[in-house]
C-alpha cells in the first residue's frame, strides 16, 4: 500500500510570512494527525481529524495555525504568520482507528525553517 | 500532569551488542506503541504493545500496565539499529484518543 505523502520536503521562509503544508494520509485511513517536532524533542500533537471533523486541536496555536481536512481525504496545515519558534519538522501520520487503536503510519514530514 | 518518560536519553553501542530502553507513564494507558526514527528521520512502527510481550526478530517489546512501563529490547544490534526510538501512549483518563510521545532514547550502534 502507498504511504502517506507529504508535501513540500523543505520550506525555508522568513518571520512574518505564511506557509502551508499538504497531506495524503493512506487510503481508506479514517484518522488523521498533524505532529510538529522540534529538533532534540518527540513529536507534539497539533490536530487530530476524524474524517473530515476535528477530534482535537487544544494544542494548536489557534492565532496563527490552521488546518482542514476537506472530504475527510487530503489535509492541509498553514502558517500565517510565521514565526521563528515554528522552525521544526511538521509530521503528517494516518491510523484506521482513533487514537492508539490501530498502527500510527507517518508520512516523511516537511522541515521548516523560518529566518 | 500527564507524563511520559523514557531512559536512557542516549545510549551507545558496539555492533552486536544488546540494549533495554525503558518508556515510563504517570497514568493508566489504553495502549501504547513504540517507534523507530531512522537518521533521515522517517519514524516506522515497531509494536502495538498496550500489554504483554511481543518478539519480531532481533526487537521485542513488554508492557506492564499495571506498573506503568514499557520495555524495548535490542539484541545483537546493528548499525542500521541507529536512530531514535520513541514510545507513545494514549492515556485511559478523559477519553482523549490522543497519542503522547516522550522525548525519545537516542541510539547509536558502531560497527
Amino acid at each position: 500500500e502507498a504511504g502517506v505523502a507529504q508535501s513540500p520536503r523543505y520550506k525555508i521562509i522568513e518571520k512574518r510570512q505564511s506557509v502551508a503544508f499538504w497531506c495524503n494520509p493512506i487510503s481508506g485511513h479514517a484518522t488523521l494527525y498533524w505532529y510538529q517536532q522540534i529538533l532534540g524533542q518527540g513529536p507534539k500533537l497539533l490536530i487530530q481529524f476524524q474524517n473530515n471533523g476535528v477530534v482535537d486541536d487544544s494544542q494548536l496555536p489557534k492565532d496563527r495555525f490552521s488546518a482542514e481536512r476537506l472530504k475527510g481525504v487530503d489535509s492541509t496545515l498553514k502558517i500565517q504568520p510565521a514565526k521563528l519558534e515554528d522552525s521544526a519538522v511538521y509530521l503528517c501520520a494516518s491510523s484506521l482507528a482513533r487514537g492508539l487503536n490501530s498502527p500510527l503510519h507517518f508520512g516523511n514530514g516537511t522541515r521548516l525553517t523560518v529566518t | 500532569g500527564i507524563q511520559v518518560e523514557q531512559s536512557p536519553p542516549d545510549l551507545i553501542l558496539q555492533e552486536g551488542a544488546n540494549s533495554t530502553l525503558r518508556c515510563n507513564f504517570s497514568d493508566s494507558v489504553n495502549n501504547l506503541q513504540w517507534f523507530h526514527q531512522n537518521p533521515w528521520g522517517q519514524l516506522i512502527n515497531l509494536f502495538y504493545i498496550p500489554s504483554g510481550t511481543k518478539q519480531n526478530g532481533r526487537l521485542s517489546a513488554t508492557t506492564v500496565a499495571t506498573e506503568r512501563y514499557s520495555l524495548l529490547y535490542i539484541s545483537s544490534s546493528q548499525t542500521t539499529d541507529s536512530g531514535v526510538y520513541f514510545c507513545a501512549v494514549e492515556f485511559a483518563s478523559g477519553g482523549s484518543y490522543i497519542p503522547t510521545f516522550g522525548r525519545g532514547t537516542s541510539l547509536i550502534v558502531h560497527p
